[in-house]
């Protein structure tokens, strides 16, 4: 069964703390995604990477960076968070770029 | 410039009927199109997809439709199950835009018993 795990379900930081959020990916996939969800806007793309090391922006990369130092791995970090990264962040993993995407199950961060 | 986008926030109907929802996009190099499925408190999860060169695909309940020239496509889900309750993405990517999915805003869809 392929799966891609997040490692918090919900989460609580204060402003202008660094956050760090993991997935992991079981499925061999070369490419990974974040989003964040907000209601009535959708799923928005912050990063992506189609290769260990290697990354691209999304829509919304604007205080987030990531890291992807192992194929199975892709790191979401906020250097300093505010209360406008409040949201659900969803990690995806794909065999193409174009194709089926697999989701974890979201994490819900609160900034306060 | 929103290039996907899902008019109606949210669907109701009865159990048994169909449910139609919509989908229309700008970018004409959009080659290829996904609807996802999202509960919530679970992540989205794939439910069909359909390639530009063609303009129906068909899984079970699920039916997808493509309308190149309107830009346009349609999720059919005969017959409704109050179990299809949730909130449905539309995706659509091109090959000239590094590949990935670009999202819909979402539909709400209710089947009431």
């Amino acid at each position: 069964d392929v799966k891609v795990t997040q490692s918090s379900r919900y989460l609580v930081k204060r402003t202008g703390e660094k956050v760090f959020l993991e997935c992991v990916q079981d499925m061999d996939h070369e490419n990974m995604f974040w989003y964040r969800q907000d209601p009535g806007l959708g799923l928005r793309l912050i990063y992506f990477s189609y290769d260990v090391k290697m990354k691209e922006k999304g829509d919304i990369p604007e205080g987030y960076s990531v890291s992807r130092e192992k194929k199975e791995r892709f790191s979401l970090i906020l250097e300093s968070a505010s209360t406008n990264q409040t949201s659900m962040y969803l990690c995806a993993s794909s065999l193409s770029l174009a194709g089926e995407q697999f989701f974890g199950p979201g994490t819900r961060l609160t900034v306060l | 410039d929103q290039q996907v986008k899902q008019n109606s926030p949210s669907l109701s109907v009865q159990e048994g009927r169909i449910s139609i929802l919509n989908c229309d996009y700008t970018n004409s190099m959009f080659d290829y199109f996904l609807w996802y499925k999202k509960y919530p408190a679970e992540g989205p999860t794939f439910l069909i997809s359909i390639s530009s060169i063609k303009d129906k695909n068909e899984d079970g309940r699920f039916t997808v439709f493509l309308n190149k020239s309107a830009k346009h496509l349609s999720l059919h889900i005969v017959p409704s199950q109050p179990g299809d309750s949730a909130v449905y993405f539309c995706a659509a990517s091109a090959n000239t835009n590094a590949g990935k999915s670009t999202f819909g805003d979402g539909t709400t869809l209710t089947v009431k018993p």
